[in-house]
This record gives C-alpha cells, structure tokens and sequence, in this order.
C-alpha cells in the first residue's frame, strides 16, 4: 500500500498569503496524484488531477506541481472561502490512498 | 449533471450489517469508462477508500476492509450498493459514494454523504 504523508497538518494563514501544501508518497506515482478541497460538513471537491491539472470550475489560484514521490499544492492569494482541509489522493495503485488532510484556516 | 445520493440505514447494531445504496441521477451507471466507489471518513479523521465496482460488475476491495465488503451494482435502478458485514464502532463514519473517470481514478463527483453510527 503506497503511503501518502502531508505537511503541514495545520496552517492558519492572512487573506491574500501564499499557501504551499506538500504531499510525499512512500514510493514513485509518477503523476498519479490528485488533490481535494473539503470544507466543513461538505462532501470533498476535486481541485487538481494528475499532479497539475485544474479540474473544471477550480480557481486559478490553484495549482499543482511535482511527480515521483514529492508534490505541491499552491494556493495564490488565499481568499477567506479557502478555509478547508486539503487532502492528496494517490491513484497509481490498489488500494487507492490519501493523504491525513492539511487544515487551513484563516487569520 | 450527474448526481449521487446516499441512503440507508443511519444506526446499525455492533456485529450486523451495514447497508447503503448511492442513486445516480442524471446519468447512467450503465454507459462505461467510470468505477464507482465507496469512501467513508470517521468524525473528525480523514478519508478511507473502501472499494469500487465497474458498470461490469467487476469489483476492487480495500485489503483491510475485503474480509467484510460486498459492492454491487443494480443497473435496472441505475444505483450501487456498500453491504460491511460484522461492524464494530470502528466503523462509525460518513459514507460517501463517488465517482472516477478510469483513466485517471480522481473522484470528480461525489454524494453529500450519510452519516452511520454503530451502537447498541
């Protein structure tokens, strides 16, 4: 089973701050990686698929970077809506696996 | 728009079985190229997978849960179903069903989620 560790586990960040989230897997996915917004009491929501594709509807503040083992979500200007929990998904092999979540709050 | 619903049981009694069904509406479970999947997340945890079923019928279980799970799919009632035998509180969760294109296997779309407590 792949192993998907976040850092951090908690930010609490100013509006309008940059917010990097990373995502390490136990082993090589390459692009395999995709990330979700969960906000409070709301079904998780697709931001980013493969690594760095912003899924449909997504703002462009979001980004996704990396492949092999290490990985990046960028938030540019954070926006006080963007309070949620950010979780990494890896899908390059069974059982699929996530990520224990990255909290962001805001300041 | 595809959507996704949960229902079923919100109590179950330790050591019985727990069973949901996710209703797809706007679309056909039927017309290929998605799996079907079940993920839960205990209050305050993060997200399991728990399995996923092909239009086919063909399944994938997660190894730690494979012992208890059974996921099928009614293409009459354009729905699919999570049966986990012998709960514990361990089990206690929301339980989402979600859908992934199976090129890629990211959840683009998801039910609200029903949330289950096992308790006597």
């Amino acid at each position: 089973e792949i192993v998907l560790t976040q850092s951090p586990d908690f930010q609490s960040v100013t509006p309008k701050e940059k917010v990097t989230i990373t995502c390490r897997a136990s082993q090589s996915i390459g692009s395999s990686l995709h990330w979700y917004q969960q906000k409070p009491d709301q079904s998780p929501k697709l931001l980013i698929k493969y690594a760095s594709q912003s899924f449909s509807g997504v703002p462009s503040r979001f980004s996704g970077s990396g492949s092999g083992t290490d990985f990046t979500l960028t938030i540019n200007s954070l926006e006080a809506e963007d309070a949620a929990t950010y979780y990494c998904h890896q899908s390059s092999s069974l059982p699929l696996t996530f990520g224990p979540g990255t909290k962001v709050d805001i300041k | 728009q595809l959507q996704l619903q949960e229902s079923g049981s919100g109590l179950v009694k330790p050591s019985q079985t727990l069973s949901l069904t996710c209703a797809v509406s706007g679309g056909s479970i039927s017309s290929g190229g998605y799996s079907w999947s079940w993920i839960r997340q205990p209050p305050g945890k993060g997200l399991e997978w728990i399995g996923y079923i092909y239009h086919s019928g063909s399944t994938y279980y997660n190894p730690s849960l494979k012992s208890r799970v059974t996921i099928s799919v009614d293409r009459s009632k354009n729905q699919f179903s999570l049966k986990l035998s012998s709960v514990t509180a361990a089990d206690t969760a929301v339980y989402y069903c979600a859908r992934a294109h199976v090129g890629d296997h990211a959840f683009d779309i998801w039910g609200q989620g029903t949330m289950v407590t096992v308790s006597s």
